[in-house]
């Protein structure tokens, strides 16, 4: 099956800057990509997902790139707020053809004010 | 409208026992999956309905853990002769279709004495 690393498991950045989130997956028929954002407490909410047609998708201050080539993909967060400070989780699916999401095993981010 | 549903929200039980944990997705979503998420941990797949049929078993942990679906809406995922190893939250998705974005439910936190 998929198997999703996942790094670093903590990071700290200045409230402004730029933070970043690495995942590699194994499976190289995998073709979707999601990002969940997980507060304490409450569910894992999507924040901006990718499939493999594609190598970047961009939202506000988000944006994930992909290479499949590499089978790696990363979650870039600009300008830092400290509500952006949560655990956020990469996945990707099996080759099943359904969404059968593989989760790394999340980054906290916190940023500092 | 409303978001996915998970009941109870938390149940606390004895090594031995059963429980039934209950999932109501997003109405008109055709896929439903099951997640386990142990405490500061990744989530862990572990079945996916395409309507009332389970074709993806392979994430259950054991045959303690048995799922059904009925009416293509209401999932419940039981768990016999608890193990405290159980203890976890256990989160339900569900999407429009398979390769659609999952929608998740708030969790079941489960805790076996």
């Amino acid at each position: 099956g998929e198997n999703v690393e996942q790094h670093p498991s903590t990071l700290s950045v200045q409230e402004g800057d730029s933070a970043v989130i690495k995942c590699t997956y194994s499976d190289s028929a995998s073709n979707y990509f999601p990002w969940y954002k997980q507060e304490l407490g409450k569910r894992p909410q999507l924040i901006i997902d990718i499939r493999s047609n594609v190598g970047e998708k961009k939202d506000q201050r988000i944006a994930v790139t992909l290479n499949k080539t590499a089978k790696h993909f990363s979650l870039h967060i600009t300008e830092t707020q400290p509500e952006d400070s949560a655990v956020y989780f990469c996945a990707a699916t099996d080759q099943t053809g359904a969404n059968n999401l593989f989760f790394g095993t999340g980054t906290r981010l916190t940023v500092i004010p | 409208g409303a978001g996915v549903s998970q009941s109870p929200s938390n149940k606390v039980t004895e090594k031995g026992k059963d429980v039934e944990l209950r999932c109501d997705p997003i109405s008109g979503h055709t896929a439903l999956y099951w997640y386990r998420q142990s405490l500061g941990q990744g989530l862990e797949f572990l079945i996916y309905f395409q309507g009332n049929s389970a074709p993806d078993k392979s994430g259950l942990p054991s045959d303690r853990f048995s799922a059904e679906r009925t009416g293509g809406s209401v999932s419940t995922l039981t768990i016999q002769r608890t193990q405290q190893e159980d203890s976890a939250v256990y989160l339900c998705a569900s999407s429009r279709t398979v390769t659609d974005t999952q929608y998740f439910g708030p969790g079941t936190r489960l805790t076996v004495l």
